[in-house]
């Protein structure tokens, strides 16, 4: 079993919809969890982090773990096609982290 | 700083034939990371280093795969000889020492195509 399990799609979705994006993992000791946005032929930048169960949001985006569940989401309101990219998780503790494989989204103008 | 540098940004190359990947950190990061991504796997850690000394290597794939740190800014990801499979964009990631509320710095990666 993968570390990180994270659906690929690919997800299309029109401008100003609400997007979702999941995660679930099998390692409780997991303390942070991230997601980062990576454009086409770039490496991975980092979004959002998070190291406790609840939401937090920033701008557009809101992300969302439960620990009991071990399931984390990245929610992206008013989508823009700005938002095309594919969108990784990754969770870890101290300086490991594993990454999910990513989900491909586009944002149709 | 100019972030995380790889090079050479694109390799082809034969089967057989030795490949060295490169990376610069960015500077005053304690920790280096590589990475292979694939459609297939997505990103998988290979190998990482604090204070250029190797703390995990599990996840290089076999012998023909080799890394070094020789000093705080320079790394490189050695394949000898390359197989097809190998085929892959390589990244390097660094890290500041503080681990909580910090990001992982990813260079733009190094496209290798084994033909």
């Amino acid at each position: 079993q993968k570390e990180v399990e994270q659906d690929p799609g690919p997800l299309s979705v029109p401008e100003g919809a609400i997007v979702s994006l999941n995660c679930t993992y099998s390692n409780s000791a997991f303390q942070y969890f991230m997601w980062y946005r990576q454009y086409s032929r770039k490496g991975p930048e980092l979004l959002m982090y998070t190291y406790s169960s609840g939401n937090k949001e920033d701008g557009r985006f809101t992300a969302q773990v439960d620990k009991s569940s071990k399931y984390i989401s990245l929610f992206i309101r008013d989508s823009q096609p700005s938002d095309s990219a594919t969108y990784l998780c990754a969770m870890g503790w101290r300086e490991k982290f594993y990454f999910g494989t990513g989900t491909s989204l586009t944002v149709i103008p | 700083d100019a972030g995380v540098i790889q090079s050479p940004r694109h390799e082809v190359t034969e089967m057989g034939q030795e490949v060295t990947l490169r990376c610069k950190p960015i500077s005053g990061h304690d920790y280096l990371f590589w990475y292979r991504q694939t459609m297939m796997r997505g990103l998988e850690l290979l190998i990482y280093f604090n204070n250029n000394v190797p703390i995990d290597d599990s996840g290089m794939p076999e012998d023909r795969f080799s890394a070094k740190m020789p000093n705080a800014s320079f790394s490189t990801l050695k394949i000898q000889p390359s197989e097809p499979r190998d085929s892959a964009v390589y990244f390097c990631a660094s890290l500041p020492a503080r681990v909580f509320n910090t990001e992982a710095f990813f260079g733009q990666g190094t496209r290798l195509t084994v033909v």
